[in-house]
């Protein structure tokens, strides 16, 4: 069965570094998303993408933060310069011509 | 106001019982999407079940069902038949407007299955 990958899994990283959070959507899909989720609290939304462009964006996505999909399969979220509080889980999704939204496994980010 | 709303932070149910999980919701769209979620310890998010707000039909998925009373906003989630792999944290999530848009999310629900 399709499903959303995420790489890495875990990524730990000093404050004030580059982070690049890389996702593989299901293939026919044509919606991508990330959200993410700090220890402990509901899953917040960051930008979703359509057509090769950002659709919509959160408050929480101010200029350090940028996606790209660079080829048919890869949709990446950048953070330029990390903070402690970007600490998180960290979701990719995807939807297709379906209602359903699908996650992937997550990346946790951790910021020193 | 909160769009969703999950109002038990904390369930228990016996191994084999019928359990409900509640969720309202607030929009003021026609069109809206209703969804749940189970986040396991492990942390990753499964799709469980969704409902479109014009389904006449209460969505169901194995285990899993969703009672959607439109009028009073509720969305409850219901498994049938508890097993102890049930137990993690559940997510209620709203979709508003168009087929694209973004999920908001309750602040979950922590079901645990008791052997």
């Amino acid at each position: 069965e399709p499903e959303v990958t995420q790489t890495p899994s875990h990524q730990v990283t000093q404050m004030g570094q580059e982070v690049i959070l890389r996702c593989v959507p299901i293939s026919n899909h044509l919606y991508f998303y990330w959200y993410r989720q700090i220890l402990g609290q509901k899953v917040e939304f960051l930008v979703s993408f359509y057509n090769n462009e950002i659709s919509e964006k959160s408050e929480i996505f101010d200029d350090q933060f940028s996606v790209e999909r660079p080829d048919g399969s890869n949709f990446t979220l950048k953070i330029r310069s990390t903070k402690l509080e970007d600490s998180a889980m960290y979701f990719c999704a995807s939807k297709g011509r379906g209602g359903e939204q699908y996650f992937g496994p997550g990346t946790r980010l951790t910021v020193t | 106001a909160q769009k969703i709303t999950q109002t038990q932070p904390g369930m228990f149910v016996q191994e084999k019982e019928a359990v409900t999980l509640d969720c309202t919701y607030d929009t003021s769209d026609q069109s809206y999407g209703l969804f749940w979620y189970k986040q396991p310890s492990s942390g990753e998010m499964i799709f469980l079940i969704y409902q479109g707000s014009y389904d006449e039909q209460n969505a169901t998925e194995g285990r899993y069902s969703l009672n959607f009373q439109k009028a009073r906003k509720s969305a409850n989630l219901v498994i049938s038949a508890s097993q102890l792999g049930d137990s993690a944290m559940y997510f209620c999530a709203m979709r508003e407007g168009n087929q694209g848009g973004k999920l908001i999310f309750g602040q979950g629900t922590e079901l645990s299955v008791k052997p």
